[in-house]
């Protein structure tokens, strides 16, 4: 069954030091691959998506993830984190078997930003 | 443009009420999705429509849960006979199409039963 395993539940960082979050999925196929925030009070915005090709993405705010299929690993990253980054972080992997998009995500990592 | 909207922001209700919450998705966004949120919880697969396609209801936790699509745009997940389990955060989210995995989501109902 298709799984997302985010070890970390809590992250705390100091700003401007650099951040990782981990992700690992299970999935039978090359999966579609998300990384959502989501601020307090807010909905889930989209920071990044990898579909197909270079397996480094660049999304929004400065962050990246590299996948890698070795290791069934898409990891979040940014090399300075900012007070404004403080929020929760959600991996999530979206199956495509009969056009179906159905997103199944992680359980969370919040992150704390130190000043 | 405007993003997807959800009412009421935060429901507080009495355990055996029945509740509606409301959906509004991006103008012209085909598919729809309803989520739920628990405290300390990744987000739970509820129902997803598909323009005039029978909706995929498998996440649905129970039969207390159904939900509607009207016109193809606005949505409604009713929870009748709540009980104290079901209060989390419900998110609505919205796509262009069923090729774009791209999901916009709506900022929840917080669904409180006491």
């Amino acid at each position: 069954a298709q799984s997302v395993t985010q070890p970390d539940i809590h992250i705390t960082v100091s700003e401007g030091a650099s951040l990782e979050l981990r992700c690992n999925y299970s999935y039978g196929a090359t999966p579609y691959l998300f990384w959502y925030v989501q601020s307090p009070g807010q909905g889930l915005q989209l920071l990044l998506k990898y579909f197909s090709g270079d397996t480094l993405v660049q999304g929004i705010k400065g962050f990246e993830a590299e996948f890698k299929r070795s290791q069934s690993s898409f990891n979040l990253r940014k090399p300075s984190v900012h007070w404004s980054d403080a929020a929760e972080y959600f991996c999530a992997v979206g199956p495509f078997s009969g056009g179906y998009n159905k997103l199944i995500f992680g359980a969370g990592t919040r992150l704390a930003v130190h000043p | 443009g405007a993003g997807v909207s959800q009412s009421p922001s935060n429901k507080v209700t009495e355990k055996g009420k029945d509740v509606e919450l409301r959906c509004d998705p991006i103008s012209g966004h085909t598919a729809l999705y309803w989520y739920r949120q628990s405290l300390g919880q990744g987000l739970e697969f509820l129902i997803y429509f598909q323009g005039n396609s029978a909706p995929d209801k498998s996440g649905l936790p129970s039969d207390r849960f159904s939900a509607e699509r009207t016109g193809g745009s606005v949505s409604t997940l009713t929870i009748q006979r709540t009980q104290q389990e079901d209060s989390a955060v419900y998110l609505c989210a919205s796509s262009l199409d069923t090729a774009a995995y791209e999901q916009y989501f709506g900022p929840g109902t917080r669904l409180t039963v006491t």
